[in-house]
């Protein structure tokens, strides 16, 4: 069953503006990642964060996890149009319904 | 380095034939594999996942099997498709626990005409 909800399911932004998604999920966790999917490719893994850890950078990602609210959000800062995809929180096996971004040149 | 292949890539299937997707993993050894389905712009629904050779859990229960026969490969069968199954089918693998970076194929899209 899904774990995970994104917010929102699609988002469109201009090139350099950042993007932030939101991921909310139902049960405890050890971890929470975060994927890509290009259309109508495989998914790639971008970052995992623990569920002890609050907050891991990655280039231009920046995570964020609250256990207490059980949600977490993914932010992509200084956006450009290879962003644009589709973007996956997991947890354990179960993924969520992804945020479809599209960054505009 | 490992990498997963998957193929093939598109695959169009009329109703009632048996369906037989295959995906190996190279350069690891005793991975967790799993099968997914993608509905069109909708999130990944887990279908079977396997942590050995012969092993194999169903999350939901539907027209699909799957059989692991050797370390390395995971089969996801149908003997007669139906057209609910179209879908972007995902082949992924795991080391360890399953909350672990998980990678995967590049997928087949199916259609059941």
């Amino acid at each position: 069953s899904q774990q995970g909800e994104e917010d929102p399911q699609a988002l469109s932004i201009q090139e350099g503006e950042n993007a932030t998604m939101n991921c909310s999920y139902k049960t405890s966790i050890n971890n929470l990642q975060w994927y890509r999917q290009n259309s109508g490719r495989g998914l790639v893994h971008l970052i995992l964060i623990r569920s002890n850890e609050r907050e891991k950078h990655s280039g231009r990602l920046r995570v964020t996890l609250d256990t207490s609210k059980k949600s977490s959000s993914l932010l992509i800062t200084a956006s450009r149009a290879a962003d644009t995809a589709s973007y996956f929180c997991a947890t354990d096996r179960a993924f969520g319904t992804g945020t479809k971004l599209q960054v505009i040149p | 380095s490992q990498t997963i292949h998957q193929w093939p890539a598109t695959l169009v299937q009329p109703v009632g034939s048996p369906l037989s997707l295959e995906c190996t993993v190279e350069g690891t050894s005793n991975p967790n594999l799993y099968w997914y389905r993608q509905a069109a712009g909708r999130g990944l629904q887990l279908l079977f996942y396997s942590v050995g050779i012969g092993q194999i859990s169903s999350e939901v229960p539907q027209n699909l099997s799957a059989s692991r026969p050797q370390d390395r490969q995971f089969i996801l069968s149908s003997k007669k498709l139906l057209l609910s199954d179209s879908g972007f089918y995902l082949c992924a693998w795991t080391l360890g626990a399953v909350n672990t970076e998980a990678f995967f194929g590049q997928g087949t899209r199916l259609t059941v005409v």
